[in-house]
Formats: structure tokens, C-alpha cells, sequence
């Protein structure tokens, strides 16, 4: 069966400094990928997604950017963190035409 | 633009009542639709879909939903609900219209079970 990693779990970082968090997937080849931002109130956002290696769509211009480095293997940064990047943030996986979206655990992010 | 509302923002019921949160969109052809739950601090759990057939829908964990075109809705319903349900429901909808789709998620109903 497929699974859907994310890590860090929870992550407090000051404002200005770098951002990397990590989304795998197993048991599965060829996942769409999605990463969602959660903000408290405000229902998901989506914020990237990648159908495959090295594709990477962006939905909403800001300070963050994603890479898909390996095919199960989908990775959000960010160069500077501001406080309005604080958030929960989730990772979801597509598998071909099923229009099905699983997701991640989250992760928890405070920006200070 | 395609839209999914969730009008109730949040719902308290006892445990052992029944349940009933709404979902409407708002789609020019019938979508694909989900129904997610979220307990705090989780991620999102699929708990049924439609994508075509039989109107009515069983899911996980006892939930069921109910599509109802006339009405473009997509409730989702469970007859008794247990302490464990308390957490935050979305509904979801993604054209059905071929090729890559994104999904509309309304804004969630946070549901609170009394005892």
C-alpha cells in the first residue's frame, strides 16, 4: 500500500532564516504531488504542484518554491521565512487519472 | 469560478445524535466529490468520494453522503455520532472534465461532540 511521509513533524524558526521541508511517498510511481498551506481559519491553499521530476506549477506568488528532485520526492523552501509563513502544511499525493488526493501528516510551522 | 460552500463553520452535537454537514458547489457539470477529515493536528483522511452511480455513498467510519444534483449538494451524514468524531470536515470537489484538475476545498466545519 502507499504512504506519505512528512518531516519535520513541528519546526519553530525566527523570521529571515532558510526553510526546508521534506514529502516522500512509497509504494507508488508517477505521483502527482501537492503541497497545501493550512493557515488557522482558513481552509487549504494550494501552493504547488508537480506531475512529475523537475515540474513544478506554482498556484500563489510568494516567498516559498518547490522542487521535485527524485520522482517520489517533493521538497518546499524557502530562502527567508516571514511571519505570515506560519502555518500547517501538508503534502498530498495524486496517483494517475483516480482524482484522489492523499495526504501527508503535516508539518507545523512557527515563524517568530 | 468553480466554489464549494460549507455554511456551517461549527457544529456542536451530543454523542449518540445524529449528524448532518452540508456541502454545496457550485460547478457548471456534475464534479467529482470528497468528503475529508481532519482531527487536530493530523493530516487529511479520506472518508468517501463520488465520482458517478449510485447517489448515496458509504464511507469510512460509519459516514455516509448523499449527492443530490438538483440541489448541488453532497451532505455528509452519520445516523450516531461517537465522542472520536469531534474534528474538522472538508468537502472537496475537482472537475470532471478530463487532464489534470485542481481540487476546491470549502473552508471546513469544526464539529465539537458533547457528552
Amino acid at each position: 500500500s502507499q504512504t506519505i511521509h512528512q518531516w519535520p513533524a513541528t519546526l519553530v524558526q525566527p523570521v529571515g532564516s532558510p526553510l526546508s521541508l521534506e514529502c516522500t511517498v512509497e509504494g507508488t510511481s508517477n505521483p502527482n504531488l501537492y503541497w497545501y498551506r493550512q493557515a488557522a481559519g482558513r481552509g487549504l491553499q494550494l501552493l504547488f504542484y508537480s506531475v512529475g521530476i523537475g515540474q513544478i506549477s506554482s498556484e500563489v506568488p510568494q516567498n516559498l518554491s518547490a522542487s521535485r528532485p527524485q520522482d517520489r520526492q517533493f521538497i518546499l523552501s524557502s530562502k527567508k521565512l516571514l511571519l505570515s509563513d506560519s502555518g500547517f502544511y501538508l503534502c498530498a499525493w495524486r496517483y494517475g487519472t483516480t482524482d484522489t488526493q492523499y495526504f501527508g501528516p503535516g508539518t507545523r510551522l512557527t515563524v517568530l | 469560478a468553480q466554489s464549494v460552500t460549507q455554511p456551517d463553520i461549527h457544529i456542536t452535537v451530543s454523542e449518540g445524535a445524529s449528524l448532518e454537514l452540508r456541502c454545496n458547489y457550485s460547478y457548471g457539470a456534475t464534479p467529482y466529490l470528497f468528503w475529508y477529515v481532519q482531527s487536530p493536528g493530523q493530516g487529511l483522511q479520506l472518508l468517501l468520494k463520488y465520482f458517478s452511480g449510485d447517489t448515496l455513498v458509504q464511507g469510512i467510519k460509519g459516514f455516509e453522503a448523499e449527492f443530490k444534483r438538483s440541489q448541488s449538494s453532497f451532505n455528509l451524514r452519520k445516523p450516531s455520532v461517537h465522542w472520536s468524531d469531534a474534528a474538522e470536515y472538508f468537502c472537496a470537489v475537482v472537475p470532471n472534465s478530463g487532464g489534470y484538475q485542481k481540487v476546491t476545498f470549502g473552508t471546513g466545519t469544526k464539529l465539537q461532540v458533547i457528552p
